[in-house]
């Protein structure tokens, strides 16, 4: 059963970079089928996509974030990763990584969800 | 890149059925069957109940169904059960600029 679980720091301060890393286990990243994302949540608020990558290194982040984005994946370790730069309390929010399934295309849903790792940016 | 408009909330009674809309654009919704609805009880992470449109991933109940007509896409809850009571997203393709863009969310209460 695939399993994908956040990891990264609860709280950061305004300005820095948020590192936040997904763990997937019970199958392979490589699997040439599916994209791995990024989806956050403000408190009391909607989810908004953050970005996809695919196994390949390919990847594609949401424009309205304005190039603070960087996402990116390590099949060494069956892992794959975000970087958000320039926080500021707006970034406040659940983040939840989660697959993007089929046939090799961002196209799709998100069919398996981590649990989420809250992101507090206060100094 | 503008969110998928939903309504705030969406209420019925226990066996009625409900429907929820999700309005887009010719450039996302109406432009591709990539349509996606998701569950979400409160404190938890969401849980897909609808891609591509109709299609029901394994497990889920067949009283949920989506359907789609112009940039308008929506989901319906047959027999409307207390558990159904959550907060519901959709989400669309919304081609190789904007890649993915998801609703505002709906609140559904089961009276």
């Amino acid at each position: 059963q695939l399993q994908l679980q956040e990891s990264g720091p609860g709280l950061v301060k305004p300005s820095e970079t948020l590192s936040l890393t997904c763990t997937v286990s019970g199958g392979p990243i490589t699997s040439g089928i599916y994209y791995w994302g990024w989806i956050r949540q403000p408190p009391g608020r909607g989810l908004e996509w953050i970005a996809s990558v695919y196994f390949s290194g390919s990847s594609q982040d949401n424009p309205s974030l304005k190039s603070r984005v960087t996402i990116s994946v390590d099949t060494s370790k069956n892992q794959f990763s975000l970087k958000v730069t320039s926080l500021t309390a707006a970034d406040t929010a659940v983040y939840y990584c989660a697959r993007q399934g089929g046939y090799g295309s961002p196209k799709y849903g998100f069919d398996v969800w981590g649990q989420g790792t809250t992101v507090t940016v206060s100094s | 890149q503008s969110a998928l408009t939903q309504p705030p909330s969406a209420s019925g009674s226990p066996g009625q059925s409900v429907t929820i809309s999700c309005t887009g654009t010719s450039s996302d919704v109406g432009a591709y069957d990539y349509v996606s609805w998701y569950q979400q009880h409160p404190g938890k992470a969401p849980k897909l109940i609808i891609s591509e449109v109709t299609k029901r991933p394994s497990g889920v109940p067949d009283r949920f169904s989506g359907s789609k007509s112009g940039n308008t896409a929506s989901l319906t809850v047959s027999g409307l059960q207390a558990e159904d009571e959550a907060d519901y997203y959709c989400n669309s393709y919304a081609g190789s600029h904007n890649y993915v863009i998801f609703g505002g969310g709906t609140k559904l209460t089961v009276l």
